[in-house]
């Protein structure tokens, strides 16, 4: 594929719900991170993998966030008993090079929990 | 804090007119980049300027950066209405954070026509 994708692009849950996000990135990249982007506001970094490690965690809000890597490659970020404020724009990025190149975004995905 | 804060917080422009945004930060960067986000095309890398250079352009771009200020400007001239989006100061602080990028507010740009 040409860029990074995103599935679903849109997700409306009910509070106490998991959910699960997945980002394929672009083939061949090493580095992928996940970000969060809240209505108006910046982009919030939450975790960092490079190949299947996660050497950065840091930035996960609560223990009910937790992300995966497999094959190098896809990446599925999972939020147990989802909150209202979970609600936000979840993005995902890859680059090359351990993530000193550019980054490329995908498209998000919309995370609503009623 | 490693975020780049953006100034002004919004900027209204005519079509034609240059546009100026600057972003200020507070520790050492490895590089710092500017990204753009808008509804049609999501979040767009722009320009990497890296700590050791001092201005970069690319197309209508120009983006300078001032290591000894902890400022960088970005630049539009003869801005189009496509051009109305957030801009974003991205700080790459490098060593142990790695890829790890830090976005400010940003500076919401509107181009009328």
């Amino acid at each position: 594929g040409a860029g990074v994708s995103q599935s679903p692009s849109n997700k409306v849950t009910e509070k106490g719900k998991d959910v699960e996000l997945r980002c394929d990135p672009i083939s061949g990249h090493t580095a992928l991170y996940w970000y969060r982007q809240s209505l108006g506001q910046g982009l919030e970094f939450l975790i960092y993998f490079q190949g299947n490690s996660a050497p950065d965690k840091s930035g996960l809000p609560s223990d009910r966030f937790s992300a995966e890597r497999t094959g190098g490659s896809v990446s599925t970020l999972t939020i147990q008993r989802t909150q209202q404020e979970d609600s936000a724009v979840y993005l995902c990025a890859s680059s090359g090079l351990g993530g000193r190149n550019t980054q490329y975004f995908g498209p998000g995905t919309r995370l609503t929990v009623l | 804090s490693q975020q780049g804060e953006e100034d002004p917080q919004a900027l209204s422009i005519q079509e034609g007119e240059n546009a100026t945004m600057n972003c200020s930060y507070k520790t050492s960067i490895n590089n710092l980049q500017w990204y753009r986000q808008n509804s049609g095309r999501g979040l767009v890398h722009l320009i990497l300027i890296r700590s050791n250079e001092r201005e970069k352009h690319s197309g209508r771009l120009r983006v300078t950066l001032d290591t000894s200020k902890k400022s960088s400007s970005l630049l539009i001239t003869a801005s189009r209405a496509a051009d109305t989006a957030s801009y974003f100061c991205v700080i790459n602080a490098g060593g142990t954070s790695y890829g790890k990028l830090t976005f400010g507010q940003g500076t919401i740009l509107t181009v009328h026509p």
